[in-house]
């Protein structure tokens, strides 16, 4: 079975940096674009960003771009959200997700990791 | 960027009724869209994508349709576990944005 376990969520100070690994099992990871949504308490989701197959392509919504990057590890199967500079506005819930290549749906998500940005 | 609107941001209804939430983007999306159910603490399922292809193990009642820019999701008769929030999201080009949501609440 699809297996996607996020982790790496703290209580941090603004400006600081985290980084979230969402660990994968059940697929080929090589396969597949990965996605980062966050959801901030009480909020709807946010599309962060994503990572094409190889890791060669990635995209970023504006609010993240230059302080948040993506990446991917194929021989461990985990994909990475570095998040620096961290802002109050950044607090959320961070989803890892996988990509369905023919309809580009988001068909698997984790449970989440909860990053709390305050001083 | 493309932005995307739903509406209603809230719904009231009772089981056995048929609801539509619209999603509209300001630009042509084609038909790259997707729609996803949110409950309480949980992730997001998704539930159809490229506007009306649904998505394996999910019930029949739920339906997508539309094109380039106005999208709907149609719930034919609505069960109790249905009571959550929709988003619809576009996946034609980065950024792909999310809806604001659209929150369907038992009346």
């Amino acid at each position: 079975d699809v297996e996607m376990v996020e982790s790496g969520g703290d209580l941090v100070q603004p400006g600081r940096s985290l980084t979230l690994s969402c660990a994968i099992s059940g697929f080929d990871f090589r396969t597949h674009w990965m996605s980062w949504v966050r959801q901030a308490p009480g909020k709807g989701l946010e599309w962060v960003a994503n990572i094409n197959k190889d890791g060669s392509e990635k995209n970023f919504v504006d609010s993240v771009k230059g302080r948040f990057f993506v990446s991917r590890d194929i021989y461990e199967s985990i994909l990475y959200l570095e998040m620096t500079d961290l802002r109050v506005e950044d607090t959320a819930v961070y989803y890892c997700a996988r990509t369905y290549e023919p309809t580009r749906g988001l068909d698997h998500w984790g449970r989440g990791t909860l990053v709390t940005v305050s001083s | 960027d493309i932005r995307l609107t739903q509406s209603p941001s809230s719904l009231s209804a009772s089981v056995g009724d048929i609801v539509t939430f619209t999603c509209r983007a300001s630009q042509n999306i084609d038909n790259w869209l997707a729609w996803y159910q949110q409950k309480p603490g949980k992730a997001p399922k998704l539930l159809i994508s490229s506007t009306s292809i649904l998505q394996s193990g999910v019930p029949s009642r739920f339906s997508g349709s539309g094109s380039g820019t106005d999208f709907a999701l149609t719930i034919s008769g609505l069960e109790p576990e249905d009571f959550a929030t929709y988003y619809c999201q576009m996946a034609n080009t980065a950024p792909d944005s999310f809806g604001q949501g659209s929150k369907l609440e038992i009346k």
